[in-house]
């Protein structure tokens, strides 16, 4: 079973920026995008990031997604206590026919 | 806007099933695909399957082949899922989430229906 991998947890100070990653071994195969999906406490997950880079309309330009190889990269600068929450990963595998979340990772503003 | 609104918290014994509404608006429902995805208690996200409002046609992960079931309801721009021979692992909490344009990434979700399985 295809899994994508995340690191369990990243934290920062306020202001500040921390990056997440997200790999796995079916990675290179075929050309689908990767999306990113944020989690807050108790609440349904929401988009943030689709095909590896776009945000949907309302999410603040201090996130970003990026892809290269082998993984893909969520970014997220001027860190706020707000962005406190998990964050998933998630793609399309043709092999599985079937879409794949990440492991998922825990956002903590120090 | 679009909105879509699930059915509420169910409670099942072992061994029973368990059918979960969602109910899709704002938008054309039979342009976009629909997924289910579930969440165990502290776990992660995990993909159930999907189905193509407009033919019916759906599928579903390896995992949940031959216990899960998703249909439609056109005149009342509703999904469905049922999930049979229900296990404790099954306690969760289920999610249905539209499709984007793109075709893969789910770009709006709903509240999630909570199961909980016990006996």
């Amino acid at each position: 079973q295809s899994v994508l991998t995340q690191p369990p947890s990243v934290s920062a100070a306020p202001g500040q920026k921390v990056t997440i990653s997200c790999s796995g071994i079916n990675f290179n195969i075929g050309d689908y995008y990767v999306s990113w999906y944020l989690q807050l406490p108790g609440t349904a997950p929401k988009l943030l990031i689709y095909d590896n880079t776009k945000r949907p309309s309302g999410i603040p330009d201090r996130f970003s997604g990026s892809k290269s190889g082998a993984s893909a990269t969520l970014g997220i600068t001027g860190l706020q206590t707000g962005d406190e929450a998990d964050y998933y990963c998630g793609r399309w595998d043709s092999s599985l026919n079937g879409y794949v979340f990440g492991t998922g990772t825990r956002v903590t503003v120090l | 806007q679009v909105q879509l609104v699930q059915s509420g918290a169910e409670v099942r014994k072992p061994g029973a099933s368990v059918k979960v509404s969602c109910k899709a608006s704002g938008y054309t429902f039979s342009d976009y695909y629909i997924y289910w995805v579930r969440q165990a208690p502290g776990q992660g996200l995990e993909w159930m399957g999907r189905i193509n409002p407009d033919s019916g046609g759906a599928n579903y992960a390896q995992k949940f082949q031959g216990r899960v079931t998703m249909t439609r309801d056109t005149s009342i721009t509703t999904v469905y899922m049922e999930l049979t021979r229900l296990r404790s692992e099954d306690t969760a909490v289920y999610y249905c989430a539209k499709v984007g344009s793109s075709g893969w990434s789910a770009d709006y979700w709903g509240r999630g229906t909570l199961v909980t399985v016990s006996s």
